[in-house]
């Protein structure tokens, strides 16, 4: 198994570009999420999808958008990239059982200039 | 889901053991307390959990006082590849996909 996947690993982009952040598991994991990290700081929520067709928001969910069409896929798009929007994303997976542990992707490095 | 408290930081010897304390002490009786590490910005990698009994598996032991105030996550013999951000995390066992990342512990394992 792959595990999570994330591409690109790297991104640049101009403030007022769009870009789509890709995720893919080959676990037939239920729940997926995307989570943004500033230098120096934990992890934050932005949305997560508990199936193919849901998604809900997270904690800093303002100027990102995702679907979930398929259950191995979880985009994260950004429709007017800025600034603020300068981190690391980082995809997680697990299975929907009370305890089930999150596995994360190695990230996309993502700067908006 | 409760809140937590870690040391910003702490050194350890190689080969020794490391113990990071985790105080939750509004953690409700139907929180675990889990164990995520993050190696110098690679996505955090899972590493135990537990609800009252004290756990170990192949990486780690994690002791809960009584109270289920605290906790420890010890790794018995610290390697230069155990320097890492170590995230003491207390959540229902339905919102487990809803992470809350502090600050975590700055492990530094020095040979």
């Amino acid at each position: 198994n792959a595990g999570v996947t994330q591409t690109p690993k790297f991104q640049v982009l101009k403030t007022g570009q769009s870009m789509t952040l890709q995720c893919a598991q080959d676990m037939n994991h239920e729940y997926m999420s995307w989570y943004r990290q500033d230098p120096g700081m934990g992890l934050r929520l932005i949305h997560y999808s508990v199936g193919a067709g849901i998604t809900d928001q997270g904690e800093v969910p303002n100027g990102y958008n995702v679907s979930r069409s398929t259950t191995e896929d979880f985009p994260l798009r950004l429709l007017s990239a800025a600034p603020s929007q300068t981190s690391v994303y980082f995809c997680a997976s697990s299975g929907l059982a009370g305890t089930d542990t999150q596995y994360f992707g190695p990230g996309t490095r993502l700067t908006v200039l | 889901d409760a809140k937590t408290t870690q040391p910003p930081s702490m050194d350890c010897a190689e080969g020794r053991a490391a113990n990071l304390p985790c105080n939750h002490s509004t953690i409700s009786g139907n929180e675990y307390v889990y164990w995520y590490r993050q190696i110098h910005s690679q996505g955090p990698q899972y590493i135990i959990h537990g609800l009252k009994n004290n756990e170990t598996n192949e990486m780690a032991s994690l002791i809960i006082t009584e109270d289920r105030k605290s906790s420890t996550l010890i790794l018995p013999h610290a390697t230069l590849r155990d320097t890492a951000v170590y995230y003491c995390i207390a959540l229902n066992s339905g919102n487990t996909g809803k992470l809350i990342f502090g600050q975590g512990t700055t492990l530094q394992v020095k040979p």
